[in-house]
């Protein structure tokens, strides 16, 4: 089975501090592919990151950050010096052995300014 | 270019309606998906099509018709819709049906009345 958990449903944070989004996975692949999107209130969703399951390689792309962690099936998402345009719902996703990607539920980040 | 089309961006429509939803892609990807999405949810996969073949229905009422005209093309047909259809209906396509990326549209919020 797979399975994506997004345990913080909602996160507020005040501008210029830093936030790292959760994200816990459950698959009995052993390759597996994990992505970050983005959805603004506009609602488009907005592909930010792929990570395949043999690149545990933590990435860094601007102020965003992501740290995989086969051991603890964690693949969390961290913004610094984070800013208004951050605020957004953000879902983690799996993919697996078939065609379908697994969303986690989201978490809704507001960035207060 | 990672953009994915969809017209109309909105649509009321009674429950006796016919109409359809259009997503198209220049990207030359040879997945396309159909996915459903209410608020604060993660969006809900409802069809794939694989190299222009559905190859994913996960038990989609026959009031949603998906269509797949060639490889750039992605219709929904919609009839006879019930009020809890209304939502956001995305559409996404990835280079091949496993293991890349899903681009998304912009959605077309429906309204059934």
């Amino acid at each position: 089975a797979q399975k994506v958990t997004q345990a913080q449903t909602e996160i507020s944070v005040v501008e210029k501090e830093d936030v790292t989004l959760d994200c816990v996975y459950e698959t009995r692949d052993t390759t597996y592919y994990l992505f970050w999107y983005k959805q603004p209130p506009s609602g488009e969703l907005v592909f930010l990151i792929r990570r395949n399951s043999f690149d545990e390689q933590n990435e860094i792309s601007g102020r965003y950050s992501w740290n995989f962690q086969k051991s603890t099936s964690s693949f969390n998402f961290t913004i610094t010096a984070s800013q208004v345009v951050d605020s957004a719902v953000y879902f983690c996703a799996l993919s697996g052995s078939g065609n379908q990607f697994y969303f986690g539920t989201g978490t809704s980040l507001t960035v207060i300014p | 270019d990672t953009e994915v089309t969809q017209t109309p961006k909105h649509l009321v429509m009674g429950m006796t309606n016919k109409k359809s939803l259009k997503c198209e892609q220049h990207m030359g990807h040879r997945a396309m998906y159909w996915y459903k999405q209410k608020a604060k949810k993660p969006p809900e996969l409802m069809f794939v099509y694989s190299y222009e073949k559905l190859s994913i229905n996960e038990s989609v009422p026959s009031r949603f018709s998906p269509e797949c005209p060639n490889s750039s093309l992605l219709n929904l047909h919609l009839h006879a819709l019930q009020p809890e259809d209304s939502a956001l209906y995305l559409c996404a396509s990835s280079q091949v049906p496993r293991g890349y990326e899903q681009y998304f549209g912009p959605g077309t919020r429906l309204t059934v009345t």
